[in-house]
Parts: C-alpha cells; sequence; structure tokens
C-alpha cells in the first residue's frame, strides 16, 4: 500500500530533551516535507526537501533540523523543544514540485512539550 | 496579510443542501490552486485542483477567478460525509505551497 508513515504517532515530552520525528514514504517521491498545524494557523511548512540530500527552509523552521539522506526518508530533529513547538506534526509526500502533483500525507504526530 | 484566507466558518447546513466556500489569496503571481480536505484528527487529503476554466467532479465544483484572487467550491446535494474541514491551497514560486486555516463544514441530517 502506498503510503507516509510517521512514528511515534503521539509524544510527550520535556524541555530540552532532543527528540527525532521519522517519516518514510514508499512511492519513491521526490519531494518531502514537515508542517505543523496550530489551530487558527493553518498548516506551516517547516522544511522541505527537493531530493536527497538537498534540503531548505520553509515558513518556521527555527528550532528544527532535517536531513535526507536517503529517498525514502526525512526525519524531523528537535534538538532542544520548548512548549512552543507543542504541535500536531504531518509529513508529506509528492512525485515532484510542491504544487505539480498531489501531496501524500502522513497521519501525524502530536507533539506535547512540557 | 496572509498568503491564503478563508473563512473558518463552522458551516452548518442539512443534507441535500447546496454550500459555497470562497477562499482569497494574496499574492497575483499564484500558479497553482487545490482543495484539501481534513476530517478530525487526520491527515489532509486532495480533494481536486483547481483549474482555469473551472472543473467540476462529481458533486464538486471549483473555480478560479484570477483577477479578483479568489477560488471557491461548491458542494451539491450535501452528504453527511461531507462534514470536514476544507482547507484552501495555493502554489506560489517554485515551492512555496500556503495552506488557508480551513472553513469546518458540518451536515446536519
Amino acid at each position: 500500500e502506498a503510503q507516509v508513515t510517521q512514528n511515534p504517532r503521539y509524544l510527550i515530552t520535556v524541555t530540552g530533551k532532543k527528540l527525532t520525528v521519522t517519516c518514510s514514504q514508499n512511492m519513491n517521491h521526490e519531494y518531502m516535507s514537515w508542517y505543523r498545524q496550530d489551530p487558527g494557523l493553518g498548516l506551516r511548512q517547516i522544511y522541505y526537501s527537493m531530493n536527497v540530500e538537498v534540503t531548505d527552509k520553509g515558513d518556521v523552521p527555527e528550532g528544527y533540523k532535517v536531513s535526507r539522506k536517503e529517498k525514502r526518508n526525512f526525519p524531523l530533529i528537535l534538538e532542544s523543544p520548548s512548549p512552543n513547538q507543542t504541535s500536531l506534526y504531518f509529513c508529506a509526500s509528492s512525485f515532484q514540485l510542491a504544487g505539480a502533483s498531489e501531496q501524500f500525507f502522513g497521519p501525524g504526530t502530536r507533539l506535547t512539550v512540557l | 496579510r496572509k498568503e491564503v484566507e478563508q473563512d473558518p466558518g463552522p458551516f452548518n447546513v442539512p443534507e441535500g443542501a447546496t454550500v459555497a466556500f470562497n477562499c482569497t489569496y494574496s499574492n497575483s503571481a499564484s500558479q497553482s490552486f487545490f482543495w484539501y480536505r481534513q476530517d478530525c484528527r487526520k491527515e489532509p487529503k486532495l480533494l481536486m485542483s483547481v483549474y482555469s476554466s473551472g472543473n467540476e467532479d462529481g458533486r464538486f465544483t471549483a473555480q478560479l477567478n484570477r483577477a479578483s484572487q479568489y477560488i471557491s467550491l461548491l458542494i451539491r446535494d450535501s452528504k453527511l460525509s461531507d462534514s470536514a474541514t476544507y482547507l484552501c491551497v495555493v502554489l506560489t514560486g517554485a515551492n512555496n505551497l500556503f495552506f488557508g486555516t480551513g472553513t469546518r463544514l458540518t451536515v446536519i441530517p
């Protein structure tokens, strides 16, 4: 089944404790991205990647890191999480450029930072 | 000013009703437009792309008005299963995809 998977789905952590949210897609998509969704603000892009070893900042990259060592994986790293990073996070992938094709989203990761 | 703006609703309509949502975008150079659907606590999924000439998919019709910089989504004969949040999405530039905050629809029996 073609899909985007994220892990963990739910995470409660404390300020400053490094964490990684994994994202993997099995559709051989080149384009992958991370979003956060907050009430009243909608989905905002954190980082995106056009291909392996190519990443770039989205609208709200502060406090986040990403890597793209393999085509299928695009982990999101929070080196020192803070309470304002409490949010619902979605990973997405698409065949090529962001708008040229459908974005496939993972099921979401609900993160709470205490 | 936000790149994409939508009326958050909620829109509460009876089954069988016709309902329309509008979405405005700020950048006149935007080149691609979409409607996504998001069910409660779920991921967004593409509902339909919006083409310049307008397009229809069953009970759903999407329109684009470049002069006024808005897109619309019309749902005819609303079903209970149409209850969801509808996200307007605009592509501006090479890779800048902007999402609206969504319009919440509840179809009432």
